[in-house]
């Protein structure tokens, strides 16, 4: 069953503007990751977020994590036709349990 | 260093049938995980490999199977498939346990 849960399904921006996604989910974290999926394609790792941490960048990218809320967001700056894909936030709750992704979010940008 | 490579990218096989999906994991990667895409289910856990040990292994019937070699090379095994087995299987590597996941470009399975 997945833990997490991306909102919105689906997105589609302008190129140049700004993209955010979020993800929530149900129980304790170690850590909350995100992945990106180009069509058909296997995923790539993008940023990982350890539970003790609030925000993490990395370029474009901007990650923050409410583990009151049991929620982080995904933004991406400046958006480029490129960084159309899917992107899947997953869970990891520690004791070398596996991995629970979401369904996540699936991004047009449009140039 | 070489990415994640799975065999075959695709393949088309009839119920009934069974099929055997391979994947290499990064040199020096221990664990591979196996994963199956689906749309409506989106990214399902299947199982966990460490050291040619099952460590994980998710809510799939035992028609589902895997095995890791001495050299971390994984196989997974389907047998008697079925409509609903048809989806993107995915293989990823990770050095010591379950974070960062790499993963492959995917098996493309149709059932028919």
């Amino acid at each position: 069953s997945q833990q997490g849960e991306e909102d919105p399904q689906a997105l589609s921006i302008q190129e140049g503007e700004n993209a955010t996604m979020n993800c929530s989910y149900k129980t304790s974290i170690n850590n909350l990751q995100w992945y990106r999926q180009n069509s058909g394609r296997g995923l790539v790792h993008l940023i990982l977020i350890r539970s003790n941490e609030r925000e993490k960048h990395s370029g474009r990218l901007r990650v923050t994590l409410d583990t009151s809320k049991k929620s982080s967001s995904l933004l991406i700056t400046a958006s480029r036709a490129a960084d159309t894909a899917s992107y899947f936030c997953a869970t990891e709750q520690g004791g070398n349990t596996p991995l629970v992704f979401g369904k996540g979010t699936r991004l047009s940008v449009i140039a | 260093k070489a990415g994640v490579t799975q065999t075959p990218r695709y393949l088309i096989k009839t119920r009934g049938q069974q099929v055997t999906l391979s994947c290499s994991p990064i040199s020096g990667h221990r664990s591979v995980s196996w994963y199956q895409q689906t749309p409506g289910q989106g990214l399902q856990f299947l199982f966990e490999y460490f050291s040619e040990t099952q460590r994980n292994k998710g809510n799939f019937p035992g028609r589902f199977s895997g095995r890791q070699f001495s050299n971390s090379r994984s196989e997974m095994n389907v047998s008697t498939l079925e409509l609903g087995d048809s989806a993107l299987y995915l293989c990823a590597s990770s050095f010591g346990g379950l974070s960062i996941q790499y993963f492959g470009a995917g098996t493309r399975l149709s059932v028919l």
